[in-house]
């Protein structure tokens, strides 16, 4: 029973174009949104992060949109980068803390 | 500048053998947090420890497994008599708090391979 779906296992995208991540989830008691990125052979990398009481978040490249009625969340990078190539895990969490839930992920590729 | 640290970064176990994983968490962070990776799969939850306490265990499987965070020293993952199907990535992460603007900030991994 998946409690957080990343329907796209992957996607390609050109350099300088945006890319849209997205993920959806099934219990409206969570609070907490995350996006994390990771490296083969390497641990996630936080980027970004969102409360229910926003709706959208900010970080350079990097915004994060949440649509609690939709229980729909998602990712955009613009411009991407090939630097950005790498899977993403959409996490999520209830009481602001404690354990994360995380989507399968989606492999993002951005060719030159 | 010290992030994470997980040790060792590859274990090799037979079955029936112990596996320990160990995690320091970041400088100044008291929330210890255990994940397992099975191949082609997301992240799962194991177990949630803050300084010598266990906060929520219930990702942990019932038998073999248990995780400490002593006062002193690393968060350990022990994992008794091995099987095959233990064979993941154990990732740990660590905050600083649970509120929401203390994300959780993961190590490298540890690989753990059953013979």
């Amino acid at each position: 029973d998946q409690q957080v779906k990343q329907n796209s296992p992957s996607l390609s995208v050109q350099e300088g174009r945006i890319s849209i991540l997205n993920c959806d989830y099934t219990n409206s008691m969570f609070d907490y949104f995350l996006w994390y990125k990771k490296y083969p052979a390497e641990g996630p990398t936080f980027l970004i992060s969102i409360s229910s009481i926003k709706d959208k978040n900010e970080d350079g490249r990097f915004t994060v949109f949440l649509n609690k009625s939709a229980k729909h969340l998602s990712l955009h990078i613009v411009p991407s980068q090939p630097g950005d190539s790498a899977v993403y895990f959409c996490a999520v969490s209830y009481n602001q803390g404690g354990k994360l839930i995380f989507g399968q992920g989606t492999e993002l590729s951005v060719k030159p | 500048n010290a992030g994470v640290m997980q040790n060792p970064r590859h274990l090799v176990r037979r079955r029936g053998q112990e596996a320990r994983l160990r995690c320091s968490p970041m400088k100044g962070h008291s929330h210890v947090y255990w994940y397992r990776q099975l191949p082609e799969e997301g992240l799962k939850f194991m177990v949630y420890l803050q300084k010598e306490n266990i906060i929520d265990e219930s990702g942990m499987p019932k038998e073999r497994f248990s995780a400490e965070f002593p006062k002193e020293g690393p968060s350990i993952l022990r994992i008794q008599q091995v099987v095959r199907g233990d064979s993941a990535a154990y990732f740990c992460a660590s905050s600083l708090g649970v509120n929401s603007n203390q994300p959780q900030h993961f190590g490298d991994g540890t690989r753990l391979s059953i013979l």
